[in-house]
């Protein structure tokens, strides 16, 4: 049974990049990995998604090694504002037996 | 703002009752997922509809149904309740049927007392 894990926290320091892994050993061919954040008493918000190598937008970087195993998602030069629990998802984007299957959640403190 | 729109926002009811969560996707998009988050099990993937018709179950029990109707809104309805099924219940939407990226609404808050 595929399965996500993440720590289950991070301290970190205004201005530090920030880099959280998810190890996901079972993950299928067809299985896309996927990020996201949460702010207390918020729904989850889009990071960033990825297959394979590195992808790159405007809020963060996510490495993805050659065996797909693990990803890291990377947060540049953190803000108080960063913090949040960031979930690493991973999933099938089509298919007949979807799945999507969630980390328990990294619990991310940026201190000043 | 998502866009995406959950009522209520809290929810009391007693053990055994039976209540109906709703969710209004985002304009335009035609898939509808529902979560269960609780302390100790994180977010769990409850359903997927796709444009009214059901795309993919998770851990959903069989007290717990949905449905998505022609005007794409979504209800979760959970019977016979139990104190464990107290937690966060989100709906999200996406706009295809395969989609990982998905926008939540703000959750409906069950206590079950």
């Amino acid at each position: 049974l595929a399965k996500t894990t993440q720590p289950i926290s991070m301290d970190s320091y205004e201005g530090q990049e920030v880099n959280i892994t998810c190890s996901h050993n079972n993950i299928a061919t067809n299985d896309y990995i996927t990020w996201y954040q949460q702010f207390p008493s918020q729904g989850p918000r889009f990071i960033i998604q990825g297959y394979k190598t590195k992808v790159t937008n405007e809020v963060a970087s996510l490495f993805i090694p050659a065996d797909r195993k693990s990803s890291t998602l990377s947060l540049p030069r953190v803000s108080l504002s960063d913090t949040a629990v960031y979930y690493c998802l991973v999933g099938t984007q089509g298919g007949n037996n979807r799945k999507l299957i969630w980390g328990l959640g990294t619990s991310l403190a940026v201190n000043p | 703002d998502s866009g995406v729109t959950q009522t209520p926002k809290h929810l009391i009811t007693a053990t055994g009752q039976r209540v109906t969560l709703r969710c209004s996707p985002r304009s335009g998009d035609l898939s509808v997922y529902w979560y269960q988050q609780s302390l100790d099990q994180g977010l769990q993937f409850l359903i997927q509809y796709y444009n009214g018709e059901e795309r993919a179950k998770g851990n959903i029990l069989e007290r717990f149904s949905a449905q998505q109707f022609p005007d794409l809104h979504s209800e979760l309805n959970l019977s016979s309740l139990e104190l464990g099924d107290s937690a966060l219940y989100f709906c999200a939407s996406s706009a295809g049927q395969g989609n990982t990226e998905a926008f939540f609404g703000q959750g409906t808050r069950l206590t079950v007392v």
